[in-house]
């Protein structure tokens, strides 16, 4: 079974661009996160969605990013304009609502604001 | 600030020694997870921890949940080169909602042949 994909894998802009990263994640899963991960720390969650609905966007800051999941599958995560401190991993997991939440990582997409 | 602290931040050790990782909190936990990740990967589960003192054992790892359920420790007995990874400690409150782990900054284990 494939597990979570992302793309890209890398992406190197410069500031007050835009860029969008893109999910795909594994059959059958309701749920679908987008996490950010600086250097050397954990991932934070910046959205939840429970099929097309998103649950928890908290921590999403909406002047800059969005994310939209269309028929509760793939899901896109976008950021416009970049700035420089957005420079992180983005990692999307997906998961079945069960006890223990055990959730499926991507591989993230490396992103690089110049 | 993290929720979860982990302790130490680096570890580098030869291989066959033992080592062991911590999470601690101020926190109660509903339930707590152990994720290993290596460089260029998302994170991958070890574990789950639910109950308050509960020892699970997954080859050479050993993982304990405190009885309080604010911390939690990871044990690994003869290390490998295999073991090395950034190890993550993650837990969901009673007051998060379904789904919102909180992880903590993590451990970098390095074991050298």
């Amino acid at each position: 079974e494939a597990g979570v994909v992302q793309s890209p894998r890398y992406k190197i802009i410069e500031k007050k661009q835009p860029v969008a990263f893109w999910c795909n994640p594994i059959s059958g899963h309701n749920t679908l996160y987008w996490y950010r991960q600086n250097l050397g720390q954990g991932p934070e969650l910046l959205i939840r969605y429970e099929n097309e609905e998103a649950v928890d966007d908290s921590q999403l800051p909406k002047d800059r990013f969005s994310a939209e999941r269309l028929k509760g599958v793939d899901s896109t995560l976008k950021i416009q304009p970049a700035e420089l401190g957005d420079s992180a991993v983005y990692l999307c997991a997906s998961s079945l609502q069960q006890i223990g939440n055990e959730q499926f990582f991507g591989p993230g997409t490396r992103l690089t604001v110049l | 600030t993290q929720l979860l602290e982990q302790s130490p931040q680096f570890l580098s050790i030869q291989e066959g020694e033992n080592l062991t990782v911590y999470c601690n909190s101020s926190s109660v936990f509903s339930s707590l997870q152990w994720y290993r990740q290596e460089p260029g990967e998302g994170p991958v589960l070890l574990v789950t921890v639910v109950t308050g003192g509960e020892v699970k054992k997954l080859k050479r790892l050993t993982f304990q949940f405190g009885d309080a359920r604010k911390d939690s420790s990871l044990h690994i007995t003869a290390a490998q080169p295999g073991d090395t990874g950034l190890y993550l400690c993650a837990g969901a409150t009673a007051t998060d909602s379904w789904g919102k782990l909180q992880f903590g900054a993590g451990t970098q284990v390095v074991v050298t042949p």
